[in-house]
């Protein structure tokens, strides 16, 4: 158990409807990133956060993505008017010390099925 | 090894065997270069990490090579055991981003 926890597990929703899903970190992380993986391939980075700060997103992340960390600790991430393409698992990771190479600690992921 | 249906390559070993899972990087700039293993219905977990400027590097039971000359990384795994059949990612670093490399299976017979 990484101490990540990512809530729900699994999510269906219907093309067009808002989801959210959370993440609480291991307490004493001070970043938190957020990735998706689609089926048979490596995770992508989306976004993350330094404390509350939301530091970079991805350029290929939608308008329709939102993610927040409003007092540092756990995180929301929200996608509105969702699409069939948006069908992956979102990854929350955190880490304790960003320098080197920043060992990620994990979530077991929100699958999120559009249909 | 052979593809499967999710087309990720795979490797087949037998209990005891060594494994040697390989992958190729794109950026030469990548600060560092991390393996990590993921096992079915969970997330990636961290195995070894290896700066840029290293070639090798050793943990327990793994080992990391790096050659920046064909920007190719191996990750070896010593004494393969049924617990190791997962999928293993490659990843660089640059700055604070991870990127993921596609995936090999490891499936490890007893």
């Amino acid at each position: 158990d990484t101490g990540v926890s990512q809530d729900p597990r699994h999510k269906i929703t219907k093309r067009g409807q808002n989801v959210t899903f959370r993440c609480d970190p291991i307490s004493e992380h001070n970043r938190l990133y957020w990735y998706r993986q689609t089926l048979g391939q490596g995770p992508e980075f989306l976004t993350y956060f330094q404390n509350e700060a939301q530091l970079e997103k991805s350029r290929l992340l939608s308008d329709r993505f939102s993610a927040e960390r409003p007092k540092g600790s756990f995180s929301t991430l929200e996608i509105q008017r969702t699409e069939q393409g948006d069908s992956a698992m979102y990854l929350c990771a955190s880490s304790l010390d960003p320098k080197g190479a920043e060992k990620l600690f994990f979530g077991s992921g929100t699958q999120l099925s559009v249909l | 090894g052979e593809s499967v249906g999710l087309h990720l390559p795979t490797l087949s070993v037998q209990e005891g065997d060594n494994s040697i899972i390989n992958c190729a990087y794109s950026n030469s700039a990548s600060d560092y270069f991390i393996w990590y293993k993921q096992e079915s219905g969970k997330g990636p977990q961290f195995i070894i990490d290896i700066r840029s400027n290293m070639d090798k590097r050793q943990g327990q039971r793994v080992t990391v090579l790096l050659n920046k000359t064909v920007k190719h990384l191996s990750l070896q795994i010593a004494a393969t055991q049924p617990g190791d059949s997962a999928v293993y990612f490659c990843a660089e670093k640059r700055y604070s981003t991870l990127t993921f490399g596609k995936g090999t299976m490891l499936l490890v017979s007893p």
